[in-house]
């Protein structure tokens, strides 16, 4: 049973770039989060989405940054025009459907953005 | 919207050596969960403990709901277990799990 998977892993990108972050998420899990970790601080919340709905995006810049998570497919996050602040681990993480939702959320491994 | 604080920010010990670290919360919450980020960046799970107390080998963890705080205790503490310790909460009216700031530990040889 695979866990949450990301990738880029790495991506490094020049200032005015675009980024593009995938995640699949576990097996049967339905709902996706996004979280930022910037250099030496915690994880910051970004976004939240079930399949083709964005659910809460309270931590999303108002710029540049976009996610979804279309019906088939990975869940997606876009930063568009990187500039160097953008430089952070971006983690998603999964969990089961309402129903049976527990609140435990599992994470990736994480994509490490680097901005030239 | 909810806190979350940790403590302690940092913390040394020798290798073999016993520790807690607490977090602590300012509202009612649905779970709670505590992490550990190695030295390569992965998160790992160590506990899903929204009350009472759960033992995984020489970590445990104790949340008590109505004090609004947690304890994570490692015991007999090893090198691998260095690293940043994180303690998250999950509150529905969030719908969202949020972290504190962490406690890095480093355990020396």
């Amino acid at each position: 049973n695979a866990g949450v998977m990301q990738n880029p892993r790495h991506l490094v990108r020049r200032r005015g770039q675009e980024a593009r972050l995938r995640c699949s998420p576990m097996k049967g899990h339905s709902h996706v989060y996004w979280y930022r970790q910037l250099p030496e601080e915690g994880l910051k919340f970004m976004v939240y989405l079930q399949k083709e709905n964005i659910i809460d995006e309270s931590g999303m810049p108002k710029e540049r940054f976009s996610a979804e998570f279309p019906k088939e497919g990975p869940s997606i996050l876009r930063i568009q025009q990187v500039v160097r602040g953008d430089s952070a681990a971006y983690f998603c993480a999964s969990s089961p459907p309402r129903g049976s939702n527990t609140g435990e959320l599992f994470f990736g491994e994480g994509s490490r953005l680097t901005v030239l | 919207g909810i806190q979350v604080e940790q403590s302690p920010p940092d913390l040394i010990l020798q290798e073999g050596a016993n520790s807690t670290l607490r977090c602590n919360f300012s509202d009612s919450v649905n779970n709670l969960q505590w992490f550990h980020q190695n030295p390569w960046g992965q998160l790992i799970n160590l506990f899903y403990i929204p009350s009472g107390t759960k033992q995984n080998g020489r970590l445990s963890a104790t949340t008590v709901a109505t004090e609004r705080y947690s304890l994570l205790y490692i015991s007999s503490s090893q090198t691998t277990d260095s690293g940043v310790y994180f303690c998250a909460v999950f509150y529905n009216q969030g719908g969202k799990l949020i972290f504190g700031q962490g406690t890095e530990l480093s355990v020396k040889p």
